[in-house]
């Protein structure tokens, strides 16, 4: 089966720093992806780790531990915008979600 | 470019009724995967279609059928409506059934709403 856990909520402050973690079980796993949903809305692409280690894509990081069965997501410069849901989800030719972290950007 | 089209938007049934939803994938886009999601929860997996055939399938039952055309376009049908149905249905599209980088892109959805 899968198992994808991430916080439900986080807040902070416009121009600080959030880090999303996710850790994951699946029976399969050909890399990890991270998208960002606004309300309403589909979500859009953000990161994909294949393998493990850093991947840095302007004010957004995503990171990999394959042995840990564990990522992260790194926003950096927060902006009001970036308020959303974040979802990390797991290829396994397929994609398994997680339930989303809800992030609430105050000014 | 057209990215991943859906219809309808938003729709309306009743418990018992039947509904078809619509995808387009993206321009040169073969794959089609079909998630449920419920609100204030992550997408589901309910099934992928490549090649016209159902390739692979979440923990849904029968009710939920599909189908691919050789256009590459794809229809989710839900029978017997129940009010656990209400939810956004997204159909994401992609190239063959390995989602590399960047290539699982996702419609706006189908909004069902089950009375």
């Amino acid at each position: 089966g899968q198992n994808i856990d991430q916080p439900t909520e986080m807040t902070a402050t416009e121009g600080a720093i959030v880090q999303i973690n996710c850790t994951y079980q699946t029976s399969g796993f050909n890399g990890l992806f991270w998208y960002q949903q606004h309300a309403g809305e589909a979500p859009t692409f953000l990161s994909y780790n294949v393998l493990d280690g850093l991947e840095e894509k302007g004010r957004f990081s995503s990171f990999l531990s394959r042995s840990k069965g564990y990522s992260y997501l790194l926003l950096k410069e927060l902006q009001m915008k970036d308020s959303a849901s974040y979802l990390c989800a797991v290829n396994d030719y397929k994609l398994s979600f997680g339930a989303g972290t809800t992030v609430t950007v105050r000014a | 470019d057209a990215g991943v089209t859906q219809s309808p938007t938003h729709l309306i049934k009743t418990r018992g009724q039947q509904v078809t939803l619509r995808c387009s994938p993206k321009s040169g886009h073969d794959t089609v995967s079909w998630y449920q999601q419920a609100l204030g929860q992550g997408p589901q997996f309910i099934f992928q279609y490549y090649e016209e055939e159902e390739r692979q399938r979440g923990n849904f039952p029968d009710r939920f059928s599909g189908h691919q055309f050789p256009n590459y376009s794809s229809e989710l049908n839900v029978n017997a409506l129940l009010l656990g149905d209400s939810a956004l249905y997204l159909c994401a599209s992609s190239l063959s059934l390995v989602a590399r980088t960047g290539e699982l892109f996702f419609g706006e959805g189908s909004r069902l709403t089950v009375l």
